[in-house]
């Protein structure tokens, strides 16, 4: 089936650095991703939906410059958080949908903690 | 504004216990996911329900959707440990492909 591969799992760094992470459709095409934010015991909280070649859509509250989206490849989105501060510690989850959309396929997650 | 509403969000049982999970939305969507999700990990695909009526079955977990009245249910039959988990229901969002997602559902399932 189809996977989508999420690059790093884990990353612990310093306040004021920034930290990529890297969201790979292995073996199909996606067009637009998602990318979530998950509190410890909370839902999923969409952060943006990210578009194959144009800018990505970001919901409200969520900072554009502080969370930077890259889609560059109809098979990778990258999200960047610029100048990490420790509330921007959390669970980031990307997915991409399947064909037809009836099925969205998930990263495995990055726990990001900031010192 | 849409909304999906899981309940119950705790669920505490016994091994060899029947029980359903709840999941109210505000949409006119006509189809409903349903996602698990262990300690630490991402999510993974329980079941997609396209239609009013529809009914899935995977091993002890089964989903049902009524459109009319906005209501699809996760039943659990003779619950075992391995089924602890935290559950999602997601209904479709305005944008293509987005979900709106509920609150989920923590089981934990005692032997």
């Amino acid at each position: 089936g189809a996977v989508v591969s999420q690059h790093p799992s884990r990353v612990i760094c310093k306040s004021g650095t920034s930290v990529k992470i890297e969201c790979r459709s292995l073996d199909f095409q996606a067009t637009t991703m998602f990318w979530y934010r998950q509190f410890p015991k909370q839902s999923l909280m969409l952060m943006a939906t990210s578009n194959e070649g144009s800018k990505a859509t970001y919901e409200q509250g969520v900072e554009k410059d502080k969370f930077l989206i890259n889609h560059a490849s109809l098979t990778l989105s990258t999200l960047t958080v610029t100048s990490a501060h420790p509330e921007d510690s959390s669970f980031y989850i990307c997915s991409a949908p399947g064909q037809g959309g009836n099925i969205q396929y998930f990263g495995a997650g990055t726990r990001l903690s900031v010192l | 504004e849409l909304k999906v509403e899981q309940n119950p969000l705790f669920l505490s049982m016994q091994e060899g216990k029947n029980y359903t999970i709840y999941c109210n939305y505000s949409t006119t969507s006509d189809r409903l996911y349903w996602y698990r999700q262990d300690p630490g990990k991402s999510l993974e695909s329980l079941f997609v329900l396209l239609s009013n009526g529809a009914v899935k079955q995977e091993g002890r977990l089964m989903a049902s959707l009524d459109t009319k009245a906005r209501l699809s249910t996760l039943h659990i039959t003779a619950a075992v440990h391995d089924l602890s988990a935290t559950y999602f229901c997601a209904v479709d969002g305005d944008s293509n492909y987005q979900l709106i997602w509920g609150a989920g559902t923590k089981l934990i399932i005692k032997p």
